[in-house]
């Protein structure tokens, strides 16, 4: 079965420190990826997508992720963050154009 | 910007009893789908659907809950005799296409007694 894994369950950071959230998959094929966010309060918000092309996609806020083929990884990164960076981040992976699978999130919380 | 929207923003019911939760898709998406997030657990794929049918659904989804487009704008869930292990939050999202990003709506948290 398809599977998300996040390795980091709750970071925490201070601000301007530098990000990197893991996230592997364990299917062999063609697949979509995504990372989203879900702020305190608000609902599961898209931060940034791979379909395919260059590896190193950029998303919303200064976030980026590196689609790894070899590792089946995916991670995200960020040079430095701020508090309002304080959220719940989300791998998703979707295989079969439909169905996505989530991992199980981190949780980040940035002091100030 | 469009988007998602999901009512009721939190329901409770009695074990046994039926509810339907609904949501109206971003207006030229043609794709629905429902996930739910158990309390402290990742967020689980329940059924897409296009055109009227289910087009995929996973093990969680059986013949207790069901899906229908009942006009051109709502998409809803239902659960007809709800368990105390339906409790969670669920989301609606839609898309433009297979395979394109899926965009989620805020949740209804739904809790069962």
């Amino acid at each position: 079965a398809q599977s998300v894994s996040q390795h980091n369950h709750h970071v925490i950071l201070s601000e301007a420190a530098s990000l990197e959230l893991g996230c592997n998959y364990s299917y062999g094929g063609t697949v979509n990826l995504f990372w989203y966010v879900q702020y305190p309060g608000q609902h599961l918000q898209l931060l940034l997508k791979y379909f395919s092309g260059d590896p190193l996609v950029k998303g919303i806020k200064g976030f980026e992720a590196e689609f790894i083929k070899s590792k089946f990884s995916f991670n995200l990164r960020k040079p430095s963050v701020q508090w309002s960076d304080t959220a719940e981040y989300y791998c998703a992976v979707m295989r079969g154009y439909q169905k996505v699978t989530f991992g199980t999130g981190t949780k980040l919380q940035v002091i100030p | 910007e469009p988007e998602v929207t999901q009512t009721p923003s939190h329901q409770v019911t009695q074990m046994g009893q039926e509810v339907i939760l609904r949501c109206v898709p971003i207006s030229n998406h043609l794709y629905f789908y429902w996930y739910r997030q158990i309390l402290g657990q990742k967020v689980e794929f329940l059924v897409s659907f296009y055109n009227n049918e289910i087009s995929e659904k996973s093990e969680i989804f059986d013949d207790q809950f069901s899906v229908e487009r009942p006009d051109g704008s709502n998409f809803t869930l239902k659960i007809r005799s709800t368990k105390l292990e339906d409790s969670a939050m669920y989301f609606c999202a839609s898309s433009d296409g297979v395979g394109e990003t899926q965009y989620f709506g805020p949740g209804t948290r739904l809790l069962v007694l």
